[in-house]
């Protein structure tokens, strides 16, 4: 079946720091691909998302670009930020009329001033 | 815009007792709609997911159960919480029709089983 494989955890980083939280997916196909955060005690927010080869997607100085040769979705920060501290997780979907999304198990990171 | 409320915000429930979490969303007609459950540490579980009024289709075999009685409303039930219910419950939709859109999470629910 489809799966996502993140990094596994807790990335700890100083402000301003580089960022990467790498993602790679199982799929038969070409899924859309997603980056969710979740900040401590709320609900998952779309960060960004890519539903094409090649495509990259970037919100808020993150950025992650779909790479099928590599079957990846890196997400990529130049300079993080205390406020960026969350959890982060890689998804895709297939769509179709039950749109179900599989997440990796999510990624812990820490940004310290 | 579209809005997606779950409550309650927090519940303390003994073992044994019933469960009940309701999800509403407003804004939008006829969504696909899910039910996750995110275990202390662990990634997410989904759990169920309609797409429609009283269809309801089960992940996850357990002692949870779903219903959708109306459009945009889907409940979380238990007849009788185990510990292992403990876990932060989140509630999210996308748009029907077999696109693939964003899909939209609510703020969660704080289940404690004690």
């Amino acid at each position: 079946g489809d799966s996502v494989t993140q990094m596994e955890g807790p990335v700890t980083l100083s402000e301003e720091a580089f960022l990467t939280i790498n993602c790679t997916y199982t799929a038969t196909g070409y899924p859309s691909l997603f980056w969710y955060v979740q900040y401590p005690g709320e609900g998952l927010q779309l960060l960004l998302k890519a539903t094409k080869a090649d495509d990259k997607g970037s919100n808020k100085g993150f950025e992650a670009t779909y790479r099928k040769e590599t079957t990846s979705f890196h997400l990529e920060k130049g300079s993080v930020q205390v406020s960026d501290s969350a959890v982060y997780f890689c998804a895709l979907t297939f769509g179709g009329s039950n749109y179900k999304l599989t997440f990796g198990k999510g990624t812990l990171l820490t940004v310290n001033p | 815009s579209q809005t997606i409320h779950q409550w309650p915000a927090t519940l303390v429930q003994p073992v044994g007792s019933p469960l009940s979490l309701e999800c509403t969303v407003e804004g939008t007609s006829n969504p696909n709609l899910y039910w996750y459950r995110q275990a202390a540490g662990r990634g997410l579980q989904l759990l169920f997911y309609s797409v429609g009024i009283g269809q309801i289709s089960s992940e996850v075999p357990q002692n949870l159960s779903a219903s959708r009685p109306q459009d945009r409303q889907f409940i979380l039930s238990s007849k009788k919480l185990l510990l292992s219910d403990s876990g932060f419950y989140l509630c999210a939709w996308t748009r029907g029709g077999g696109s693939t859109d964003t899909q939209y999470f609510g703020p969660g629910t704080r289940l404690t089983v004690l």
